[in-house]
C-alpha cells in the first residue's frame, strides 16, 4: 500500500498571506506527482504534473517543487486570495501502473478577507 | 473548454439495488477512470480503462463492479448489488496519453451515491 501524506490537513490564512503545503510520497518507483485543486461542488482540476527531480513549476501565484529522492513536494501560494480557497490534493503515480493515482488526504485552505 | 460530464449528480438507492453511474469523457481522450471518495477519507482509485478493456483495477473493484463503454462516447460504472459502504462520491476522469508531463486527469464533478 502506497503512503501519500499531506500536511497540514487544513489551513486558515488572511488575504495577502503566502502559504505552503507539503506532500510526501514513496521515494522509490517514482513516475509522476500530480497536484489538483478542488473547489467545493466542482471538479478537481489539475494544477501541475511533476516528473523530474528538482522540477519547479509555476502557474500565476501558485508554484510547486519536487524532490523525488527524499519523496516530497511543496505547493506554494503567494499573496493568497479568497478565490484560492479550495482543497489541494497531491497524487502519486508509481512506475508499473496504468495511470493509477494514489491521492493524499488533501489540504483544505480557507482564505479570508 | 472540453469537460467530463457525469450524470446524475445525486443518486439515492436501496441496499441491494443495481445502480449505473454515467460519464461522458472528453472526446479525444483514450484513458478513462473511476475514482471515489467516501466522506472523510482519501480519494481512491477504482479502475482504469483503455482500448475497450480494463487496464488496472483496485481491490475495491470486485465482482459487484463493472465498467463499460457501450457506444464510443459514454463510460459507465455499474454496481450490481449496492451495499451501505458503497455510499461515496464517484468521480469519472479521462486523460490523453502523451508525454508524461501532459498526462493530467480531467475529472467530472462527481455523482454522490447514497445507499440506504
Amino acid at each position: 500500500i502506497l503512503n501519500v501524506e499531506q500536511s497540514p490537513q487544513s489551513l486558515h490564512v488572511q488575504e495577502g498571506d503566502s502559504t505552503n503545503f507539503t506532500c510526501s510520497f514513496p521515494s522509490s518507483n517514482f513516475y509522476a506527482l500530480h497536484w489538483y485543486r478542488w473547489e467545493t461542488a466542482k471538479s478537481p482540476e489539475a494544477l501541475f504534473v511533476m516528473t523530474l527531480n528538482g522540477d519547479e513549476k509555476k502557474k500565476g501565484r501558485i508554484s510547486a517543487t519536487l524532490n523525488t529522492k527524499e519523496g516530497y513536494s511543496y505547493l506554494y501560494i503567494k499573496g493568497s486570495q479568497p478565490e484560492d480557497s479550495a482543497t489541494y490534493l497531491c497524487a502519486f503515480w508509481s512506475t508499473g501502473t496504468a495511470s493509477k493515482l494514489t491521492f493524499g488526504t488533501g489540504t483544505r485552505l480557507q482564505v479570508t478577507l | 473548454e472540453p469537460e467530463v460530464t457525469q450524470t446524475p449528480s445525486h443518486q439515492v438507492t436501496q441496499m441491494g439495488q443495481e445502480v449505473i453511474l454515467r460519464c461522458v469523457p472528453i472526446s479525444n481522450h483514450l484513458y478513462f477512470y473511476w475514482y471515489r471518495q467516501i466522506l472523510g477519507q482519501k480519494v481512491e482509485f477504482l479502475v482504469s480503462f483503455y482500448n475497450n478493456e480494463i487496464s488496472e483495477k483496485s481491490e475495491i473493484f470486485d465482482d459487484q463492479f463493472s465498467v463499460e463503454r457501450p457506444d464510443g462516447s459514454n463510460f459507465t460504472l455499474k454496481i450490481r448489488s449496492t451495499k451501505l459502504e458503497d455510499s461515496a462520491m464517484y468521480f469519472c476522469a479521462s486523460s490523453d496519453p502523451g508525454y508524461r508531463e501532459d498526462e493530467k486527469l480531467f475529472f467530472g464533478s462527481g455523482t454522490q451515491l447514497s445507499v440506504l
